[in-house]
């Protein structure tokens, strides 16, 4: 049982660098999301997938940027990589907006 | 307001103990409710889903007052393994809210 697998678990980056954070699920969910949560703190919406072709902003957008070309793959961008950016970083998946949620293991990544 | 707001604790109880925890919602509109449970440096896993007319799951019992937007979780006879952080989970149009979550810490 895949559920969502996130690659890297764990990344250390440089400022200025640019990374992305690979995130697949294998349930046939339409909607996918990418949350980030700092130390001690809820998790935030980066972007979200409602399916193939379609994304938008959540909450915490500025930095990043996202695709969805298929339904199983929803890749986040970072450019230019900022210290503000160290998080944890969660991929999650569900059949629409009000179904159980399912996550990744999550990313750690630091920018230094 | 908030979205999604709860007491962040943290709750400390002894074994066997019953613990409750609150949760209040903004959007009226919301649908759909869960608790999940996250562990430290874990990812979130959903816990239960909460039902109109209050559902329970073995040790734990949750609860949903529509007219007062708010969410309850119960948990009878804790144990050492409840430790952990307990998110309230809110739908709201096109994605879910998160509330900053609940630690609790069962001590022997």
């Amino acid at each position: 049982n895949a559920g969502v697998t996130q690659t890297p678990k764990f990344r250390i980056l440089k400022i200025g660098q640019s990374m992305t954070l690979q995130c697949a699920q294998d349930m046939n969910h339409n909607y996918m999301y990418w949350y980030r949560q700092d130390p001690g703190m809820g998790l935030k919406l980066i972007y979200y997938s409602v399916g193939a072709g379609i994304t938008d902003k959540g909450e915490v957008p500025n930095g990043y940027n996202v695709s969805r070309s298929t339904t199983e793959d929803f890749p986040l961008r970072l450019e230019l990589a900022a210290p503000s950016q160290t998080s944890v970083y969660f991929c999650a998946s569900s059949y629409s907006s009000v179904n159980t949620i399912y996550f990744g293991e999550g990313s750690w990544l630091t920018v230094v | 307001r908030k979205e999604v707001e709860q007491d962040p604790g943290p709750f400390n109880v002894p074994e066997g103990a019953t613990v409750a925890f609150n949760c209040t919602y903004s959007n009226s509109a919301s649908q759909s409710f869960f608790w999940y449970r996250q562990d430290c440096r874990k990812e979130p896993k959903l816990l239960m889903s909460v039902y109109s007319s209050g559902n329970e799951d073995g040790r734990f019992t949750a609860q949903l007052n529509r007219a007062s937007q708010y969410i309850s979780l119960l948990i009878r006879d804790s144990k050492l393994s409840d430790s952990a952080t307990y998110l309230c989970v809110v739908n709201s149009g096109y994605a879910l809210n998160f509330g900053k979550g609940t630690s609790l810490l069962v001590t022997p």
